[in-house]
């Protein structure tokens, strides 16, 4: 079947810290991969996607690469800021299901000053 | 902007009774519709997938007969929970596929907080 697995949360990082969310999945046929991020009280945004193997997604200084030799899809972040401070949801699609998304537990992130 | 959009934000009903959230995709048609629950610090749990003018598909463990979806137009659809109870409070979130902008991007709504008192 098809899954998600996030690293377990909560993370804390003082602010311009290296940021690295891990994220695998399994999956029968080819997804597509996402990051979502939710800030408290809110619904999820698109953060960044990558459609096909050996993409790389990047926004708001952020970036993961569709590895599928290693079924991963990691988040980075250079330099991270206490505005980064959310839940970060890895999610995969596939697209003979319907497109339905199916996320992973999600990773609470927490930047301190 | 926001392009799909949810209402009520929040609400809070008492047992028993029902409550009807709305997600309307705001500039484009939206042919799929998928509805989410999320308890707090969880994951997103997918509770069923609506196409517009045809009978939603409920995922497994969920029921249809309790959480009522309408797709009645490209642009709107609807969960009713029928006879809410407390164990229903949680946070309900939409998402839309369609056609028009953007081409196939999922777009998720705000979502709506329910309490049941």
């Amino acid at each position: 079947g098809n899954s998600v697995t996030q690293m377990e949360g909560p993370v804390t990082l003082s602010e311009e810290a290296f940021l690295t969310i891990n994220c695998t999945y399994t999956a029968t046929g080819y997804p597509s991969l996402f990051w979502y991020v939710q800030y408290p009280g809110e619904g999820l945004q698109l953060l960044l996607k990558a459609t096909k193997a050996d993409d790389k997604g990047s926004n708001k200084g952020f970036e993961a690469t569709y590895r599928k030799e290693t079924t991963s899809f990691h988040l980075e972040k250079g330099s991270v800021q206490v505005s980064d401070s959310a839940v970060y949801f890895c999610a995969l699609k596939v697209e003979n299901q319907g497109g339905k998304l199916i996320f992973g537990q999600g990773t609470e992130l927490s930047v301190k000053p | 902007g926001a392009v799909v959009s949810q209402h009520p934000s929040r609400v809070i009903c008492k047992s028993g009774t029902s409550v009807k959230i709305e997600c309307r995709s705001l500039d484009f048609q939206a042919t799929t519709m998928f509805w989410y629950r999320q308890f707090p610090k969880q994951s997103l749990m997918l509770m069923a997938t609506s196409n517009e003018g045809s009978k939603a598909t409920y995922e497994q463990g969920v029921e249809k007969d309790k959480f009522l979806i309408n797709h009645a137009s490209l642009t709107l659809s609807t969960l009713t929970v029928t006879s809410a109870h407390p164990e229903d409070s949680s946070f309900y979130i939409c998402s839309a596929r369609g056609v028009g902008r953007s081409g196939n991007t999922i777009y998720f709504g705000e979502g709506s907080w329910l309490t049941v008192v």
